[in-house]
């Protein structure tokens, strides 16, 4: 099993801020990784696929970058409705989930 | 845009049966473009994959989980539907139906999600 490893769990920034998010996986994933965002009470909302493709409808201010075992999420400049839990998940090896980087409002 | 929507018994017993049906909206269960699959979330943790399908029946399972699960296809109602045998109080989650397109490989859609407690 490929384990997904996220850093930091909570990252506690404000509005117009930058965010970075890190995934570390323990094998290469090669460009099979995805970024879920999800917020409390809701189904996760896919933002990115392949490392760096904005899923449909995605705001520029998400990107996606990386390779091999290191990738990041970055969204340039948080909005209010960015404040939210994110998932990265690979499905280079079966399909598994990191444990989640909780956004919040500093 | 596919629309996505999950039904069945909120509470299930302990070593019973956990049957769950997902119905697809403005999309074809049975076309190419699509992906589907689905995804649970225990109470206050993480997204756990359970099982992916592709339009051709091409199966692909969480192996943790194969032994228990059973997925089918209803082309006729255009329905998705998970069986989970002999469950657990660990399989008490947050139940998620999702699909996507096969180019991507990504699950793009999502159900709302229904809740299902193994309890006695």
């Amino acid at each position: 099993e490929i384990v997904l490893t996220q850093s930091p769990a909570t990252l506690s920034l404000s509005p117009g801020e930058r965010a970075t998010l890190s995934c570390r996986a323990s094998q290469s994933v090669n460009s099979d990784l995805a970024w879920y965002q999800q917020k409390p009470g809701q189904a996760p909302r896919l933002l990115i696929y392949g490392v760096s493709n904005r899923a449909t409808g995605i705001p520029a201010r998400f990107s996606g970058s990386g390779s091999g075992t290191d990738f990041t999420l970055t969204i340039s400049s948080l909005e209010p409705e960015d404040f939210a839990i994110y998932y990265c998940q690979q499905r280079s090896y079966w399909r598994t989930f990191g444990q989640g980087t909780k956004v919040e409002i500093k | 845009q596919l629309q996505l929507q999950e039904s069945g018994p909120g509470l299930v017993k302990p070593s019973e049966t956990l049957s769950l049906t997902c119905t697809v909206s403005d999309g074809s269960i049975s076309s190419s473009t699509y992906y589907w699959g689905w995804i649970r979330q225990p109470p206050g943790n993480g997204l756990e994959w359970i099982v992916s399908v592709y339009y051709s029946g091409t199966t692909y399972y969480n192996p943790s989980l194969k032994s228990r699960v059973t997925i089918s296809v209803d082309t006729s109602k255009n329905q998705l539907s998970l069986k989970l045998n002999s469950v657990t109080a660990a399989d008490t989650a947050v139940y998620y139906c999702a699909g996507g397109y096969s180019s991507e490989k990504e699950f793009g859609y999502w159900g709302q999600g229904t809740l299902v407690t193994v309890s006695s």
